[in-house]
């Protein structure tokens, strides 16, 4: 079965880079987007960006743009998702989810992985 | 593209029914999906491509509209419906979603 699994959660000084991982199995990782989507505390759903394990190419969000790299390994079928300059409003649960062939639907999502900004 | 759910806040008693608007401030054609998530879970897809159930989504699950108006029904409401659930457009980037509607059960 398709399965999407995080890295664990982190916690970081406001100034500080995280790095997320999303290890995929159960398909065929280099045929679908991986994409990059955060969920402040008690807040709503935010898109950050997404990546195709194919050729590499990305595309983020203009708020992100600069502070955001994302990056796979399909040998791995793993997807990194690296944030710089993290500050307080960073506060938030990622999520790395994979989309429909056709589309930007979201068809599986990890389990998120929450980073905390605080000094 | 800002998507508006409404309302907030929806309380249903069990086995009736739920509706649910979502409005695009743009025409997103039909290139919206439905999300449910509960408590601590990471969101689930119910609809595609405005009224396409994703695979193994009960039927009392269903969505329709397109251009800017949408609606997702949960029909023959149950206890295990409770939970926010989020609209997404992605016909344009970046990709959007409306801020949720809670689903309570009376």
């Amino acid at each position: 079965q398709v399965q999407l699994l995080q890295s664990g959660a982190e916690a970081k000084q406001p100034g500080a880079s995280v790095k997320v991982s999303c290890k995929t199995s159960g398909y065929t990782f280099s045929d679908y987007f991986i994409h990059w989507v955060r969920q402040a505390p008690g807040q709503g759903l935010e898109w950050v960006g997404r990546i195709n394990p194919k050729n590499g190419g990305t595309m983020y969000a203009d708020k992100f743009h600069g502070r955001v790299t994302m990056t796979t390994d399909a040998s791995l079928a793993t997807a990194w998702m690296d944030m710089s300059r993290l500050t307080s409003d960073d506060t938030a649960f990622y999520f790395c989810a994979k989309d429909l062939r056709d589309s930007e639907a979201f068809d599986m999502w990890g389990q998120g992985t929450m980073v905390a900004v605080s000094s | 593209i800002v998507m508006t759910q409404s309302p907030a806040t929806l309380a249903v008693s069990p086995g009736e029914k739920a509706t649910l608007s979502c409005r695009a401030g743009l025409s997103v054609s039909g290139s919206v999906a439905w999300y449910q998530q509960k408590p601590g879970q990471s969101p689930r897809l119910l609809i595609h491509s405005a009224s396409t159930r994703a695979t193994g989504v009960p039927a009392r699950f269903s969505g329709s509209g397109s251009g800017t108006d949408f609606t997702l029904t949960i029909n023959s409401l149950l206890s295990e419906d409770s939970a926010v659930y989020y609209c997404q457009q992605y016909n344009n980037w970046p990709l959007t979603f409306g801020g949720g509607t809670k689903v309570e059960i009376k």
